[in-house]
Parts: C-alpha cells; sequence; structure tokens
C-alpha cells in the first residue's frame, strides 16, 4: 500500500515570489510520481512526471519537482509565481507493477497568488 | 479536441433516488476510471475499467456501479445514493491500464448534492 501526504493545505504567497509545494510518500516499492494542478471549475491536468532517470523533472508553466529517494519526497517549485498559478496542487504515485493504473492522491495544496 | 466528458456537470437529487453519471471520451482509451474528490483527502477511485467489459474495484466502491459496454463510455451509476456520496466525481481515461506511467486525461467534474 502507498500514501502520499502533502505537508501543507494552504500556501499563500506574492506574486513574483518562489513558492514550494512539499509532498511525502511512502511505498513499499518504488512508485512513479506525479503533479496535478487544478484551476478553478476545471478537471485536472498533468504538470510533471518522474518515471525514472534524472531526479529533477521540469513541467509546464515553470514548474519543476525533485525526487529525493532517501527523503521520500517530491516537492514542486517554482522561482517566480504569478496571479494566475492560484490553483490547488495534488500529488500523485502509482505502483508501476499495479495493472489497475491507480494514482494514489495527497490531500492537496491550495496555492494563493496575492498581488 | 480530444477530451474527457462528463454530464452533467452539476446534480442536485434526493436520497434513493437513482441516478446515472455519463464519462465518455475521443481519444480510443482502453482504460477509464473514476475518482471522488473531497475535502481534505484529495482523489479517490472508485472504479476503474482496463477495456470493454473489464471493469474492477478501486479504493471506495461501495455504493457505485459502472459498466464498460463500449470503449468510449463509462458511465457511474449509483443505484440508490445516499448523502454521503455527496462529492465532486471526475472520470479519466489513458491510452493503456498496463503501465502506470500512461498519463491520465480527466474530465472537466461533477458535483453532486444528496439531500
Amino acid at each position: 500500500a502507498q500514501s502520499v501526504t502533502q505537508l501543507d493545505s494552504q500556501v499563500p504567497v506574492f506574486e513574483e515570489a518562489p513558492v514550494e509545494l512539499r509532498c511525502n510518500y511512502s511505498s513499499s516499492v518504488s512508485v512513479y510520481l506525479f503533479w496535478y494542478v487544478q484551476y478553478p471549475n476545471q478537471g485536472l491536468q498533468l504538470l510533471l512526471k518522474y518515471l525514472s532517470g534524472s531526479t529533477l523533472v521540469k513541467g509546464i508553466n515553470g514548474f519543476e519537482a525533485e525526487f529525493n529517494k532517501s527523503q521520500t519526497s517530491f516537492h514542486l517549485r517554482k522561482p517566480s509565481v504569478h496571479i494566475s498559478d492560484t490553483a490547488e496542487y495534488f500529488c500523485a504515485v502509482s505502483d508501476p507493477f499495479n495493472a489497475g493504473n491507480m494514482l494514489t492522491f495527497g490531500g492537496g495544496t491550495r496555492l494563493m497568488v496575492k498581488p | 479536441e480530444a477530451q474527457v466528458t462528463q454530464n452533467p456537470r452539476y446534480l442536485i437529487t434526493v436520497t434513493g433516488k437513482k441516478l446515472t453519471v455519463t464519462c465518455s471520451q475521443n481519444m480510443n482509451h482502453e482504460y477509464m476510471s473514476w475518482y471522488r474528490q473531497d475535502p481534505g483527502l484529495g482523489l479517490r477511485q472508485i472504479y476503474y475499467s482496463m477495456n470493454v467489459e473489464v471493469t474492477d474495484k478501486g479504493d471506495v466502491p461501495e455504493g457505485y456501479k459502472v459498466s464498460r459496454k463500449e470503449k468510449r463510455n463509462f458511465p457511474l451509476i449509483l443505484e440508490s445514493p445516499s448523502p454521503n456520496q455527496t462529492s465532486l466525481y471526475f472520470c479519466a481515461s489513458s491510452l493503456e491500464g498496463w503501465g502506470s506511467y500512461n498519463e491520465q486525461f480527466f474530465g472537466p467534474g461533477t458535483r453532486l448534492t444528496v439531500l
């Protein structure tokens, strides 16, 4: 079984400031890791994913995340946020050996960018 | 345009009145899935389907039914809805269910309220 913990339910930040959204996971097997973004009244959109290889993953809209196996973390970062980044962000993991392709999600972090 | 559609987007109903939420994808994806989203819990998988006529339970299947008679459609059925099924529901699809790296594409969501 696997689980995902997003340590902050809300993160307020001023426009153009850097931001880090934290994600920790637990799993007895190697996992794939994902970050999704949900804009108000919309479905989820994939920001980035880690499957293997380089631990620093770059995604859309200037976001990046770093996989740290020893700390079982996959924190999401952006050096300078915009008002349009205001959304809810979900970290998720999946088991490569699970044929059901199931994603296990964290509880979400609401990013609130202030002018 | 490649997309996952859901209908209705909003639904208010009463306890015990059977309802169906439809989901359709136009990407010829084999894998489809239903999730529910509740505050602080992220998204949890209800049911999934690896292909036509192949369905299986996710983490929270109680009170739900699904069917997969055609590749493009994956309706979610609540035979006797109860207030604890008030939630935001998402349908998702991916090319295959084997190999968890397949990106899941999400529909816009259906907000269900059961009184």
